[in-house]
Formats: structure tokens, sequence, C-alpha cells
């Protein structure tokens, strides 16, 4: 079956402007993660959730980064106010509940 | 804070050798151990996961041990291949967070030499 998909694959923006990453998970996997990879870093934690609610937040660095998942499905991801340290690669797992984590290819995010 | 420690961060091996990628962490109470290949550009594909309460999981040319006590897990790769140049990353969960999030060291940078 399809795996996690992620759109856009790149995306550039200017300081200051907002941007949405999108993620679409395997079809049936109810724990969705967003994570975010710096050059030459492993991926760090952002969001988790379980359905539609953001069930562990903790990653998140500050109030500019928010992310939804309405039908408990696909997740959008979004940044406010981007600033030039927010240029990384935004990954995206899904998951079956505490299964393992089936990762997207990411989305390229860079900030100018 | 759980953390996690690849060594080495870069590694350049000639085609056929057997190989050791190790990775440690602080806190000895996971859930589980992944260990992750990233190919340039592309998103992470996990190669073996080895559950707290197992000693080594094996696929192919590949074989992770944990040993939880020392806070320890290895990649071996036998019989290395051009083909298995990638980033090697390690990643566990640790069993305090419910939200089973993945930690993850840096990496390890593997060229194999044709």
């Amino acid at each position: 079956g399809a795996g996690v998909s992620q759109t856009p694959s790149n995306k550039v923006t200017e300081k200051g402007k907002y941007v949405e990453l999108r993620c679409d998970p395997i079809s049936g996997h109810t724990a969705l993660y967003w994570y975010r990879q710096s050059l030459g870093q492993g991926p760090e934690f952002l969001i988790y959730f379980q359905g539609t609610g953001a069930a562990d937040d903790s990653g998140l660095p500050n109030d500019r980064f928010f992310a939804v998942r309405p039908e408990g499905s696909v997740s959008t991801l979004k940044i406010q106010r981007t600033e030039r340290g927010d240029s990384a690669v935004y990954l995206c797992a899904s998951s079956e509940s505490q299964g393992k984590q089936y990762f997207g290819p990411g989305t390229r995010l860079t900030v100018l | 804070k759980q953390e996690v420690t690849q060594i080495p961060a870069a590694l350049s091996v000639p085609e056929g050798e057997n190989l050791v990628l190790n990775c440690s962490f602080t806190d000895s109470a996971i859930y589980n151990l992944q260990w992750f290949r990233q190919d340039p550009g592309k998103g992470l594909t996990s190669l073996l996961l080895i559950q707290s309460s197992q000693r080594e999981q094996t696929s192919g040319r590949l074989n992770a041990s944990l040993d939880k006590s020392s806070g320890r897990s290895t990649l071996y790769i036998a019989a290395s291949q051009p083909g298995d140049s990638a980033t090697y990353l390690c990643a566990v969960t640790y069993s305090g967070a419910g939200s089973y999030q993945l930690t993850f060291g840096k990496g390890t940078k593997l060229s194999v030499i044709p």
C-alpha cells in the first residue's frame, strides 16, 4: 500500500512569511508524528497526534509553530512569521498506535 | 533528558569489509531501539527494531544488538557493499514518554569504497 506522503517536497519562502506543510499518513494509522532535521543532526521530535488531538506538543520550539489533524488523518504543520533558523527538513511519521513509525520523504524548508 | 550518541560520525571502508556502528544512550529505561538508514535527500527507512526485552535482531547482512544495562547498541554490517553507503541513525523510545516519540543520534555517515 501507499506509504507516508508529504507535500510540498521543497518550499522556499521569505523571512516573515507563513507556511503550511502537509502530511498524509498511512491509511488506518492512528498515531502521527512531526520531526525536524537540521543539517548534520538527527531528527528532533516536534509533536505527536493520537487521532485528532495533539497528545504531546512538547517539542514545538515556540508559539509560531502549530499543527492540526482535524479528521484524524491528514495533518498540517503551520509556521508563522518564519525565521532563517526554521530552515530544515520537516519529517512526518505515522504508526499503528504504539507500533513502528514509518517516515515520509520530508519537506525541505528554506527561509531566505 | 534522554541523549543518544553515535560513534563514529563518519566511516569509510573498502567493499567487502565487515563493520560495526555504535550507539549509546543515557537512560536505560527504554521501550525499544531502532536503527534507520537515510539516503541523501530522502526520508528514513527502518532497518531493525529491538524491543527492550530483546538482545538482538537480524535481517540479512545486518545484526543489531542491545545491552540496556550499559546503554549501548551496535549495528553490525557484514560483507559491506557500495549500496550500503548512507547515513545510519540510531533512535530510542523512552518508556517514560507517553507519546513514544523517537530520540535520535546524529548518525554515522558510511561510505563503502568499491
